[in-house]
């Protein structure tokens, strides 16, 4: 089967700039998850969608961060405006539902701010 | 704030040699997980202990947990140089999210 697919792999922006990331999860896959990986530690959950809706996004910064899941199926990451410490890796994943145990994980997109 | 922190941070061993990570828990768990990151990749489903489980075996990995001291060690028995990975325990406690450690930085030399 196919895995959790990202876009792009690279970006390189300066401060204040936006960007946008996309996953196209696993499918029939109907939870999908974002995680933001900076450098040297673990990944970070910032939103968990459960189809269309969000679950949990506790941990995603409002101001400048939003996530979208339109028809439950692909995903889009904004950050707007950023900032130097959004440099990371971000990370999609999926599971067939919440409750099931493993997460597939996409590559990755790696973000660097100028 | 990270569920578990991983010992050693770093570990380098020869090709046949077992290898041993740590990892300690702050919070109650349902289960704990392993993962393994290659260089520039995604993370990799290794394997899952339940909370009322104490070992459990997967191929070369051996996974104990211990969970009146919170704590947890991934084994991979005879390492081979595509062991070479980050490796990340993911604890799931009641709010159904996992949580990742700092990881551990595994090199298995030739």
């Amino acid at each position: 089967e196919a895995g959790v697919a990202q876009s792009p792999r690279y970006k390189i922006i300066e401060k204040r700039q936006s960007v946008a990331f996309w996953c196209n999860p696993i499918s029939g896959h109907a939870t999908l998850y974002w995680y933001q990986q900076i450098l040297g530690q673990g990944p970070k959950l910032l939103i968990q969608f459960q189809n269309n809706g969000v679950v949990d996004d506790s941990q995603l910064p409002k101001d400048r961060f939003s996530a979208e899941r339109l028809k439950g199926v692909d995903s889009t990451l904004k950050i707007q405006p950023a900032k130097l410490e959004d440099s990371a890796v971000y990370l999609c994943a999926s599971s067939i539902e919440a409750i099931q145990e493993t997460q597939y994980f996409g590559p990755g997109t790696r973000l660097l701010v100028l | 704030s990270q569920q578990g922190e991983e010992d050693p941070q770093a570990l380098s061993i020869q090709e046949g040699e077992n290898a041993t990570m740590n990892c300690s828990y702050k919070t109650s768990i349902n289960n704990l997980q392993w993962y393994r990151q290659n260089s520039g990749r995604g993370l990799v489903h290794l394997i899952l202990i339940r909370s009322n489980e104490r070992e459990k075996h997967s191929g070369r990995l051996r996974v104990t947990l211990d969970t009146s001291k919170k704590s947890s060690s991934l084994l991979i028995t005879a390492s081979r140089a595509a062991d070479t990975a980050s490796y990340f325990c993911a604890g799931r406690g009641s709010a159904r999210q996992l949580t990742f450690g700092s990881g551990t930085q595994l090199t298995v030399l030739p």
